[in-house]
C-alpha cells in the first residue's frame, strides 16, 4: 500500500531534550516536506526537499533540522525543543508537480 | 506569504451549497485542494493548473481565475461527509497553505 509512515503519532518530552520524528514513504517519490499545523494558522512548512542530499527552509525553519540521506526517509530533528515548538506536525510526498500524500501526524508537546 | 482564505467557518445544513475562496497576491502556477478531517491527515482534492479550467470531483468542483489569483471551491448539495476543514495550496515558486475553512455540515 503506497504510505507515508511518520513515527512517533504521539510524543511528550522536556525542554532542551533532542528528539528526532521520523518519515518514510514507499513511493520513489522525489519531493518531502515537513508541516507543523497549529490553531488558526493552517499549515505552515518547515523545510523541504526536492530530492536526496537536497534540502531547503520552508517559512519556518527556526529551531528544526532535516536530512534526505536516501530517497525514501526525511526525518525532522529537534536539537533543543521548547514550548513553542508544540503541535502537530505533518510530513507529505509527492512526484514532482503532482498532489502532496501526508502522513498520519505526530502531535508533540515540549513542557 | 499565505493566501487568504475565506469564509473562515461555514455551517450548512445537508443539501444546502458552499463556496470557498482562496486569494494569493502572487502570481500562481497552481492551486490545490486539500479536506481534512477532525484527527486525520489532509486528503487531496484536486489541482486547478494556469489556464483557469473548472474541474470536479463528486459534488465538488473548483475554479481557478489566473489573472485575479484566486480560487474557489464550490461544495453543492453537501453532505454529511463533506465536513472538516478546507485548505487551499497555491503554488508560485513553492507550494503555500491558507489558514483553512471550517466547514460543518448537519442534518
Amino acid at each position: 500500500e503506497a504510505q507515508v509512515t511518520q513515527n512517533p503519532r504521539y510524543l511528550i518530552t522536556v525542554t532542551g531534550k533532542k528528539l528526532t520524528v521520523t518519515c518514510s514513504q514507499n513511493m520513489n517519490h522525489e519531493y518531502m516536506s515537513w508541516y507543523r499545523q497549529d490553531p488558526g494558522l493552517g499549515l505552515r512548512q518547515i523545510y523541504y526537499s526536492m530530492n536526496v542530499e537536497v534540502t531547503d527552509k520552508g517559512d519556518v525553519p527556526e529551531g528544526y533540522k532535516v536530512s534526505r540521506k536516501e530517497k525514501r526517509n526525511f526525518p525532522l530533528i529537534l536539537e533543543s525543543p521548547s514550548p513553542n515548538q508544540t503541535s502537530l506536525y505533518f510530513c507529505a510526498s509527492s512526484a514532482l508537480g503532482a498532489p502532496l500524500h501526508f502522513g498520519n501526524g505526530t502531535r508533540l508537546t515540549v513542557t | 506569504q499565505q493566501p487568504v482564505q475565506s469564509p473562515q467557518a461555514v455551517i450548512l445544513r445537508e443539501g444546502e451549497d458552499a463556496v470557498i475562496n482562496c486569494s494569493s497576491s502572487k502570481a500562481l502556477y497552481s492551486v490545490h485542494w486539500y479536506r481534512q478531517k477532525h484527527g486525520e491527515a489532509p486528503v487531496f482534492l484536486m489541482i486547478l493548473l494556469k489556464g483557469g479550467e473548472q474541474k470536479g470531483h463528486e459534488k465538488i468542483s473548483a475554479s481557478f481565475n489566473e489573472k485575479k489569483q484566486q480560487s474557489s471551491l464550490y461544495l453543492t448539495a453537501s453532505q454529511l461527509s463533506y465536513s472538516g476543514t478546507y485548505f487551499c495550496g497555491t503554488e508560485s515558486d513553492k507550494l503555500i497553505f491558507g489558514t483553512g475553512t471550517r466547514l460543518q455540515v448537519f442534518p
